[in-house]
């Protein structure tokens, strides 16, 4: 069964500290992979994507993620943690084909940054 | 450009009852999806519309439904509420599934 993982429940960083949040999948194909953030009482919202090419991706807010094939994986990194920072982090990877596609979503990780 | 919007953004129930969700897309995203989202279960794949077509369902029951219509608005339907309903709904729209989706607000259901 398609799956994705993020094996930490929640990661706690000083603020200026670099930060990881892990995601790991297991989709067959050619998945496109994703990470969200939800803050209090908003809605998810886009940081960025990997679809081909470079294996380092960088999206809003400083984000970068890092593609793994060999290790399906595809981590949340940021080099210096805000407060602001704090939130559900969500990975998601979509598979499919031009006939439809699904988005799966990890179980999410709260990233609490402390000043 | 306006924002995914969702209707009603808050609903209670009863068990038994039926319910009708409303999503608008952003305008030019023709792919809207569904999930739902509680504590227990994260975020679940309802189903992707694309043109009016259901393309792709997850796993739940027959009761869950949608529609969407030539102006890529989209409906959910839950009929026969059960207590194990109560969620957070959440409609995105995306151009494709290479691209990123943008959510909604969300319609916070409650049944009794």
């Amino acid at each position: 069964a398609q799956s994705v993982a993020q094996p930490e429940d929640q990661v706690n960083v000083a603020e200026g500290n670099p930060l990881t949040v892990k995601c790991t999948y297991s989709v067959s194909g050619n998945p496109y992979l994703f990470w969200y953030v939800q803050y209090p009482n908003r809605g998810l919202q886009f940081l960025l994507k990997y679809i081909t090419g470079d294996n380092l991706v960088k999206g809003s807010y400083g984000f970068e993620a890092e593609f793994n094939k060999s290790q399906t994986s595809f981590h949340l990194k940021k080099p210096s943690a805000l407060v602001s920072d704090s939130a559900l982090y969500f990975c998601a990877v979509s598979y499919g084909n031009t006939g439809g596609f699904k988005t799966i979503f990890g179980a999410g990780t709260r990233l609490f940054v402390k000043a | 450009k306006a924002g995914v919007t969702q209707t009603p953004r808050y609903l209670i129930k009863t068990r038994g009852q039926q319910v009708t969700l409303s999503c608008s897309p952003i305008s030019g995203h023709r792919s809207v999806s569904w999930y739902q989202q509680t504590p227990g279960q994260g975020l679940q794949f309802l189903f992707e519309y694309f043109s009016e077509t259901q393309r792709n369902k997850g796993n739940f029951p027959g009761r869950f439904s949608g529609r969407q219509f030539s102006n890529s608005r989209s409906e959910m339907n839950v009929s026969t509420l059960e207590l194990g309903d109560s969620a957070l709904y959440l409609c995105a729209s995306s151009l494709s599934r290479s691209y990123e989706q943008y959510f909604g607000p969300g319609t916070r259901l409650t049944v009794t």
